[in-house]
């Protein structure tokens, strides 16, 4: 069974801070999602990392996937209130109907 | 939105009732998917759809049956509702399948009481 952990569950931080989430496997993946949930509202993706090493930014975010494609992290610089909400990733296991999903970051940052 | 709308958007019922939730998307992509979002499981995949009146099951597909008779449409029912089927349940479509990225609707927060 392909499973993804993310830590840290839960993070509470101040405007301004950075912080690191982490998405990590024992398997590997052909690729890999993020995506940001708000409450009541359903996931959004961010951004998709494909090749091993590969490294992208989207303004203060940056999103590394492992040289294994085996696990993936999220960070974020100067955080702002904007960014508080649920932070998920997501594997493609290979199959089809077998995207992977982690049970989630839930960021909250206070002004 | 990536123009899906999930009907209803709440919704209190009974254990044993029959409930059916719907999905409409206005992108006439082929893929759709039913996931099901609870406290310390995360998303978990219910049903997919891959095309009209073509469907497949996902990890936690038991209770759960799914109809796709229009693009537009993929409708997920619950025959006889549990209160362990309490949840929020989000529709998802992507353009490519494959586990390609997926554009999710708002949800449907079902409490089975």
């Amino acid at each position: 069974t392909q499973l993804l952990e993310q830590s840290p569950q839960f993070l509470s931080i101040q405007e301004g801070e950075n912080l690191t989430v982490y998405c990590n496997s024992s398997s590997v993946f052909s690729s890999l999602q993020w995506y940001r949930q708000e409450p009541g509202e359903g996931p959004v993706l961010l951004v998709t990392v494909v090749t091993g090493g590969e490294v992208k930014k989207l303004k203060r975010l940056t999103f590394q996937f492992g040289d294994a494609r085996k696990d993936s992290s999220l960070h974020i610089t100067a955080a702002q209130p904007g960014d508080t909400g649920l932070y998920l990733c997501a594997g493609d296991g290979g199959s089809q109907g077998n995207l992977i999903f982690g049970k989630g970051t839930k960021l909250s940052v206070k002004p | 939105d990536a123009g899906i709308t999930q009907s209803p958007r709440h919704k209190v019922t009974e254990t044993g009732t029959p409930v059916t939730l719907r999905c409409h998307q206005t992108e006439n992509h082929r893929y759709m998917y039913w996931y099901r979002q609870d406290p310390g499981h995360g998303l978990r995949l219910i049903h997919y759809s891959y095309g009209v009146k073509d469907t497949d099951k996902g990890e936690v597909s038991d209770g759960y049956s799914v109809s796709r008779s229009k693009t537009e449409d993929f409708l997920l029912t619950l025959e006889s509702a549990t209160s362990s089927q309490t949840s929020v349940y989000f529709c998802a479509i992507s353009l490519t399948g494959n586990n390609s990225p997926l554009h999710f609707g708002n949800g449907t927060r079902l409490t089975v009481t």
